[in-house]
């Protein structure tokens, strides 16, 4: 079957770093996604991965390891605006996205 | 002016009502999706569309009909609203072809059927 499994929750501080875990299982595996959704509104895209390895882009990178069916999200200097949940989506063979239930970043002063 | 945008906004209405709610973009995407967002669950897709003829079903489509109009328009319907169809509605469109082309979203639709 299908499944991806990320942390429900996480609390943070302002100008820490934090690392959000997904592990997903697919039928077949064309690339990962990771997206910010605040609350209320639409999920807005942050990276892709296809190949093992680490992308980064500013103050967030993103790691997969295909193998482990494994990715993470890094987010450096958290800032308030930083509060929002943040969904895995692996694509599937079909080319469909996967969605987890996200995990929600709590940030504290 | 938005590249995806969703009417209404929100809607508040009556067990065995007809609903529909519309998706335009300006993104000149073939590939358009309609999904919905319950609390503590991931994104359920409930159909999609990847040209004008070509229209799927997604996971939990039963109770839902779906017209794409144009390249532009993808009309979700509900034709006797339930309570349990109470969610965050989502539209969202994705070029073709290549496995990294996001998916852009609509601001989304909060429907409530008392």
């Amino acid at each position: 079957g299908q499944n991806i499994d990320q942390p429900t929750e996480m609390t943070a501080t302002e100008g820490a770093i934090v690392q959000i875990n997904c592990t997903y299982q697919t039928s077949g595996f064309n690339g990962l996604f990771w997206y910010q959704q605040h609350a209320g509104e639409a999920p807005t895209f942050l990276s892709y991965n296809v190949l093992d390895g680490l992308e980064e882009k500013g103050r967030f990178s993103s790691f997969l390891s295909r193998s482990k069916g494994y990715s993470y999200l890094l987010l450096k200097e958290l800032q308030m605006k930083d509060s929002a949940s943040y969904l895995c989506a692996p694509e599937g063979s079909n080319y469909q996205l996967i969605w987890g239930a996200g995990t929600k970043l709590i940030i504290k002063p | 002016d938005a590249d995806v945008t969703q009417t209404p906004r929100n809607r508040i209405t009556k067990t065995g009502k007809r609903i529909m709610l519309e998706c335009s973009q300006t993104k000149g995407h073939d590939r358009m999706y309609w999904y919905r967002q319950d609390p503590g669950l991931g994104l359920r897709l409930i159909y999609y569309s990847f040209d004008v003829k070509d229209i799927n079903k997604g996971e939990i489509s039963d109770g839902y009909s779906v017209s794409r109009q144009a390249q532009a328009k993808f009309s979700l319907s509900l034709e006797s609203a339930i309570p349990n169809q109470t969610a965050l509605y989502f539209c969202a469109t994705r070029d073709s072809g290549r496995a990294e082309d996001t998916q852009y979203f609509g601001p989304g639709t909060r429907l409530t059927v008392l």
